[in-house]
């Protein structure tokens, strides 16, 4: 199984949004919705900030939404802060029991 | 509150062997799928294994079939991930993490780095 494609860089200022893709086929985000995205801050273990494509585990803030459209997934953080810098990772279910994830975005605020 | 602390982790030689350990508590560990997920340094997150909550329920991703083997003690609410033939591709921290491949990976250990190095 293949990784989701994800762009390796993002960035905006305090206050802006921004959004980072996660790419697929329809063997994985085009054929589920279990779309999983996670936060990683440098040496620290990955933290689940989206799953099921849009649902929000609580607490975390609803300045980060999902969604999903054809075989794309996408993270959106709004009012950016600086404590999200940090390596943002997508997954998705690739069927036949499988898991698969993106190669990562590293989201810069500026 | 939920705690996953993996232990094991350590230089090993290439075509040796590990037990990964992760310990598990302030949940009903019994009634939830379980995975590990590797990260090579300075690379992006591989999931790598998952097992059911009874332990009938087992995938690996391909890499690692034939090699590893996961495993769990539902009486010691621990997870176990043993690793043989270790190649220097293996070489990684490894994280355990509550959930599987359609279930959300909604808790994290610290992780434990694997290190196949001659």
């Amino acid at each position: 199984q293949s990784a989701l494609t994800q762009p390796p860089s993002a960035s905006g200022s305090p206050g802006q949004s921004v959004t980072i893709s996660c790419t697929g086929t329809s063997s994985d985000v085009g054929g589920y919705n279990y779309v999983s995205w996670y936060q990683q801050h440098p040496g620290k273990a990955p933290k689940l900030m989206i799953y099921d494509v849009s649902e929000r585990p609580s607490g975390v803030p609803d300045r980060f939404s999902g969604s999903k459209s054809g075989n794309t997934a996408s993270l959106t953080v709004s009012g950016l802060q600086a404590e999200d810098e940090a390596d943002y990772y997508c997954s998705s279910y690739a069927g036949s029991n499988n898991l698969v994830f993106g190669g990562g975005t590293k989201l810069t605020v500026l | 509150q939920v705690q996953l602390v993996e232990s094991g982790g350590g230089l090993v030689k290439p075509g040796g062997s590990l037990r990964l350990s992760c310990a598990a508590s302030g949940f009903t560990f019994s009634d939830y799928y379980m995975s590990w997920i590797r990260q090579a340094p300075g690379k992006g997150l591989e999931w790598v294994s998952y097992i059911s909550g009874s332990g009938t329920a087992i995938n690996y991703t391909d890499s690692v079939k034939g090699r590893f083997t996961i495993s769990r003690d539902n009486t010691e609410n621990s997870l176990y991930l043993q690793m043989n033939s270790l190649r220097a591709e293996d070489t990684a921290v490894y994280y355990c993490a509550r959930g599987a491949d359609d279930l959300p990976l909604d808790y994290w250990g610290q992780g434990t780095l694997v290190t196949v190095s001659s």
